[in-house]
């Protein structure tokens, strides 16, 4: 099977602007969920979509959203872009959810300048 | 949420085992001990996990302490693709969010 697949890889923004990230899980996996990972943080979690739902949420603001398609696809919107954003942002899909082994994607890199 | 401490950096030769040692004093009795890696510019690699008895599987072994507030990770013969940083984490049964702090960065010498 085709492992977690992530889109772009490297992304360069500048502040302000929004950025639209892209998963695609596993084969057969429904549960998407997606992670911050920075050297002063550590990875932190997003939230994590089943079924098209958001079903979990982490203690990020608003500007952060994600939505997830019947393929179980993914994607994740950051809107009005800090410096504080930039980071490794990471997807993670398992078959039925955050109690499950979470295999991880590559990542997307951002920079926000 | 129960906190994990584990050393910043260890260094280990080829064909050595690495045991990675992680804290984890105020572990609830519910609280599963995960580990997880990651290989430079790829995302985190789930290794193994245990409650209360030793684990093994074909990546590493687990041993836990039996007070469970430490455990340690063997790596029996460390390759340079073991080259990564660690993370051990605990994972509670009614919060399976995943978070994790610095890790161990193993440095595996030829």
């Amino acid at each position: 099977k085709a492992g977690v697949t992530q889109t772009p890889r490297y992304l360069i923004k500048t502040r302000g602007q929004q950025v639209t990230l892209s998963c695609s899980p596993i084969s057969g996996h429904r549960s998407v969920s997606w992670y911050q990972q920075t050297p002063g943080q550590g990875l932190q979690f997003l939230f994590e979509y089943f079924s098209e739902t958001q079903r979990n949420k982490g203690n990020f603001p608003g500007r952060f959203s994600g939505r997830q398609f019947s393929n179980s696809r993914s994607e994740m919107n950051v809107s009005t872009l800090e410096l504080g954003d930039s980071a490794l942002y990471l997807c993670a899909s398992s078959l039925n959810g955050l109690q499950e082994t979470q295999y991880f994607g590559p990542g997307t890199r951002l920079l926000v300048l | 949420d129960a906190k994990t401490t584990q050393p910043n950096s260890m260094e280990s030769n080829e064909e050595e085992p690495v045991h990675l040692p992680c804290n984890h004093s105020t572990i609830s009795g519910t609280d599963y001990i995960h580990w997880y890696r990651q290989l430079p510019s790829q995302g985190p690699e789930y290794v193994i996990h245990g409650l209360t008895s030793n684990v093994n599987n074909r990546m590493a072994s687990l041993a836990i302490a039996e007070d469970r507030k430490s455990s340690t990770l063997i790596l029996h013969r460390a390759t340079l693709r073991d080259a990564a940083v660690y993370y051990c984490i605990l994972r509670a049964s009614n919060d399976y969010k995943l978070s994790f702090g610095a890790g161990t960065t193993v440095t595996v010498r030829a």
